[in-house]
């Protein structure tokens, strides 16, 4: 099975900040990697699809990259409704698909 | 826009089957390259793929749960169910359906319901 595991676990920002948080695959994924955004008591939100691919109506500031095993999502500037739980996906072993375990994002 | 409903009861008892049904609107279930599936994530967890169904009824699911679940599609009432057998208290959690759009090129989760929460207890 391929494993996912994303950095870091959590972490607080501010309101402007860059951020960045990392997802890598056990093995290569090539670029079956997708990233959610959940919100307390909602479903999750698809915003990147195939590493780098924007899903329709997310904002510009909202970008992935890689390939391979490693992966990132970048918020370049960081707004009040990004803070959420952020998750990586890979869908490269379908029909087995696999969540990574999450990244926390917070207000510092 | 494709729309998605749970629906079910949110306590079922231990041992007993865990059923919900999801209703999709906006779109044809049967519409090409979409794939139908359920989700769950424990209370302050992280997300568990279940299974998936096709329109035609081709299914597939979580090795970790094969032996207890099953999906079913009803394309006339454009939904498809969930079927969880001898549950336990480790299968409380917040159940989602969710469409899977598959191509040679990308597969991701484009569509979910809201989410049910499924508590097991006597």
């Amino acid at each position: 099975d391929i494993q996912m595991t994303q950095s870091p676990a959590s972490l607080s920002a501010s309101v402007g900040d860059r951020v960045t948080i990392t997802c890598r695959a056990s093995q290569s994924i090539f670029n079956y990697l997708n990233w959610y955004q959940q919100k307390p008591g909602k479903a999750p939100k698809l915003l990147i699809y195939a590493a780098s691919n924007l899903q329709s109506g997310v904002p510009s500031r909202f970008s992935g990259s890689g390939s391979g095993t490693d992966f990132t999502l970048t918020i370049s500037s960081l707004q009040p409704e990004d803070f959420a739980t952020y998750y990586c996906q890979q869908s490269y072993s379908a029909p087995l698909f696999a969540f990574g375990p999450g990244t926390k994002v917070d207000i510092k | 826009q494709v729309q998605l409903q749970e629906s079910g009861p949110g306590l079922v008892k231990p041992s007993q089957t865990l059923s919900l049904t999801c209703i999709v609107s906006g779109d044809s279930i049967s519409s090409g390259g979409y794939y139908w599936s359920w989700i769950r994530q424990h209370p302050g967890k992280g997300l568990e793929w279940i299974g998936y169904i096709s329109y035609s009824g081709s299914t597939y699911y979580n090795p970790s749960l094969k032996s207890r679940v099953s999906i079913s599609v009803d394309t006339s009432k454009n939904q498809f169910s969930l079927k969880l057998n001898s549950v336990t208290a480790a299968d409380t959690a917040v159940y989602y359906c969710a469409s899977l759009y598959s191509s040679s090129r990308v597969r991701y989760f484009d569509y979910w319901g809201q989410g049910t929460l499924v508590t097991v207890s006597s």
